[in-house]
């Protein structure tokens, strides 16, 4: 069972957006710890398409946003495209070497 | 940019060892927070161990305490996962990954395959 509870899966349509949500215990939310979303294709390694909760990295499409509320992290994708059909993590992390926690993945299907 | 550069697939005997290297380039490798994670088949993301090369010793997760070594050599930018007393359920791709200025990167992964 993983740490960080996310559903594990959602669907939409070309076009429409979709929020996936990341739960976790409050020290998950913590001064200095921060929620990272990858999207991960079949066979490829994960890619980093949020971080410190809302941060794009860059190259990473606009439409990729993150939020937070209390103990729960969202990502959402607006306009969905069939390219984004993949794995979508959340994961806990610090600048530390403290321990990184993942959520179990959510499978987006584009229908 | 940091960038990550795996080694190779490797193939191992349950009760074997195997080490994995991942040497950085860009950033300041002496402060990146470098982790190992894995992927077993099928499943999601498991966190390994950390270290930070310029502030000591690893970090390491309960699950893999005594089996896991993780060192960072600052002269040619590179860090090292070994691990021991191998078993069929290690098989699973091998990932490091840097925090670097709040952005992680990751490496392009490294398969082990733990077979008889």
């Amino acid at each position: 069972q993983s740490a960080l509870t996310q559903p594990a899966s959602v669907s939409g349509s070309p076009g429409q957006s979709i929020t996936i949500s990341c739960t976790g215990a409050s020290s998950h939310f913590a001064d200095y710890n921060y929620v990272s979303w990858y999207q991960q294709h079949p066979g490829k390694a994960p890619k980093l398409i949020i971080y410190d909760f809302s941060n794009r990295p860059s190259g990473v499409s606009s439409r990729f946003s993150g939020s937070r509320s209390g103990s729960t992290a969202s990502l959402t994708i607006s306009g969905l495209q069939a390219e984004d059909e993949a794995d979508y993590y959340c994961s806990s992390y610090t600048t530390s070497t403290a321990p990184w926690v993942f959520g179990g993945g959510t499978k987006l299907t584009v229908l | 940019q940091v960038q990550l550069a795996q080694s190779g697939a490797e193939v191992k005997k349950p009760g074997t060892s195997v080490k994995v290297s991942c040497k950085a380039s860009g950033g300041t490798f002496a402060t990146y927070a470098l982790s190992w994670v894995r992927q077993a088949p099928g499943q999601g993301l498991e966190w390994i161990g950390g270290i930070i090369p310029d502030l000591g010793p690893p970090n390491y997760a309960q699950e893999f305490q005594g089996r896991v070594t993780i060192v960072a050599d600052e002269s040619t930018h590179t860090a090292y996962m070994e691990l021991t007393s191998l078993r069929s359920d290690d098989t699973a791709v091998y990932y490091c990954a840097a925090i670097w200025l709040q952005v992680i990167y990751w490496g392009q992964g490294t398969p082990v395959t733990v077979s008889s």
